[in-house]
């Protein structure tokens, strides 16, 4: 079946540092991706998604591109702020008829000052 | 206005009894969710309901039973309540059963069973 595997957190950075977190799937034909945020004592937010390799999604300076050839979709960001800290979930939607999405594990992010 | 919408936030209980999760949405789309998140953040699926009809029915105790009495209300009612129970509950939509727009997420339910 579908799979989602991303880095283990907690990952500690300081404020303005280059953030990546790792995620790589297992899925049949092709998934759509996407990368979920969860704040504190929050639901889940869409952050950004990509429908087709090499497709780029980008939101709020984050940013992660479909890699068919490495199946991986990691999500990066050139300076992070301490408003970012929280968790991060990368997740696919497989192809054919009701799917379901899979989620990863999350990544904590904690971003100090 | 808020898209998904549960109700209560936080519901503290003891073992043994019956509880209601409501959830609403005002997005018009027409599949939604209920997912358990544990204390690791590990989300896992539980039911899912499109246009009223239920289409995932994941391995859930039966004591968990959903209902949808329409494509914009999905409650989740839970009977005898057990410890194992205690995790924060998530509700969540999506405009159809692929979910290739992502899902919109409710702010969560946190069940307490002491």
């Amino acid at each position: 079946g579908d799979s989602v595997t991303q880095m283990e957190g907690p990952v500690t950075l300081s404020e303005e540092a280059f953030l990546t977190i790792n995620c790589t799937y297992t899925a049949t034909g092709y998934p759509s991706l996407f990368w979920y945020v969860q704040y504190p004592g929050e639901g889940l937010q869409l952050l950004l998604k990509a429908t087709k390799a090499d497709d780029k999604g980008s939101n709020k300076g984050f940013e992660a591109t479909y890699r068919k050839e490495t199946t991986s979709f990691h999500l990066e960001k050139g300076s992070v702020q301490v408003s970012d800290s929280a968790v991060y979930f990368c997740a696919l939607s497989g192809t054919g008829g009701y799917q379901k999405v899979t989620f990863g594990t999350g990544t904590k992010l904690q971003v100090i000052p | 206005d808020t898209a998904v919408s549960q109700t209560p936030k936080y519901l503290v209980t003891q073992m043994g009894n019956d509880k209601s999760i409501k959830c609403e949405q005002n997005l018009g789309h027409d599949t939604m969710y209920w997912y358990k998140q544990d204390s690791k953040k590990f989300l896992k699926i539980m039911f899912s309901y499109n246009n009223k009809e239920l289409i995932i029915n994941e391995t859930v105790p039966n004591r968990f039973s959903p209902k949808s009495p329409d494509k914009a209300h999905l409650n989740l009612h839970i009977n005898s309540l057990e410890l194992g129970d205690s995790a924060v509950y998530f509700c969540a939509s999506s405009q159809n059963s692929r979910g290739l727009d992502g899902y919109t997420f409710g702010s969560g339910t946190r069940l307490t069973v002491v």
